[in-house]
């Protein structure tokens, strides 16, 4: 399977709160797991990402714990800001001769002042 | 700026007519990608190249889309007889080899509305 499931939808979060969005995968070939954020009228920027040898990977605010059994990955925005706001995707990838990313549908992230 | 560069940005056209649409990517990225982007969905893969060379193409991709990229530089996606269907954001994006999925780089976008 190709798809990357990825909730909620949309988040709706408390400036200084934690923001927190999961996606789960079917194909156990993946092996590499980025996350990008998406502004309005740009095209989605690498955030961070993790490879399935490691549980957990921090960057400033930003975490993705990863779940290798449970097929699970997330997203935790640590202190959110309101300039947060944006669409975020999570995505997968088989790393070889395309390096072609899966998607999943996005969440919209609201980060109220 | 030394990112990808998508032009237009946005292209309105009416049914069945044909466009065109530029990608230059960052100079020293062989690879180059097209995805897909409908509203409120993840981009989704359309066709990649490596260098000049087309080596995986989407089943998105009908027989009126074609991609090319010749010389290994610029690219160029060209959709016949667009149908309302078409409308959606169409994202560039660039890669080093070896880079995998973490040196991707994506332009930001034509957006295509076909009325």
């Amino acid at each position: 399977q190709q798809q990357v499931k990825q909730s909620p939808q949309s988040l709706i979060v408390q400036k200084g709160g934690i923001s927190i969005i999961n996606c789960a995968y079917e194909n156990t070939a993946f092996d590499y797991f980025p996350w990008y954020q998406q502004f309005p009228g740009k095209g989605p920027a690498l955030l961070i990402a993790i490879r399935p040898d490691v549980s957990e990977k921090k960057e400033g605010r930003f975490t993705i714990s990863f779940n290798k059994s449970a097929k699970q990955f997330s997203l935790h925005i640590m202190d959110s800001q309101p300039g947060d706001s944006a669409t975020y995707f999570c995505a997968a990838t088989q790393r070889g001769a395309t390096n072609k990313l899966i998607f999943g549908t996005g969440t919209l992230l609201a980060v109220q002042p | 700026d030394t990112g990808v560069s998508q032009n237009p940005r946005h292209k309105i056209t009416k049914r069945g007519q044909n466009v065109t649409f530029r990608c230059d990517p960052i100079s020293e990225h062989n690879r180059l990608y097209w995805y897909r982007q409908t509203l409120g969905q993840g981009p989704e893969f359309l066709t990649y190249f490596q260098n000049e060379a087309q080596l995986e193409k989407s089943r998105l991709l009908s027989d009126r889309f074609s991609a090319e990229r010749p010389k290994g530089s610029f690219s160029t996606l060209e959709i016949q007889r667009t149908e309302q269907g078409d409308s959606a954001m169409y994202l560039c994006a660039s890669s080093a080899l070896g880079q995998g999925g973490y040196g991707y780089t994506f332009g930001s976008g034509t957006r295509l509305t076909v009325v």
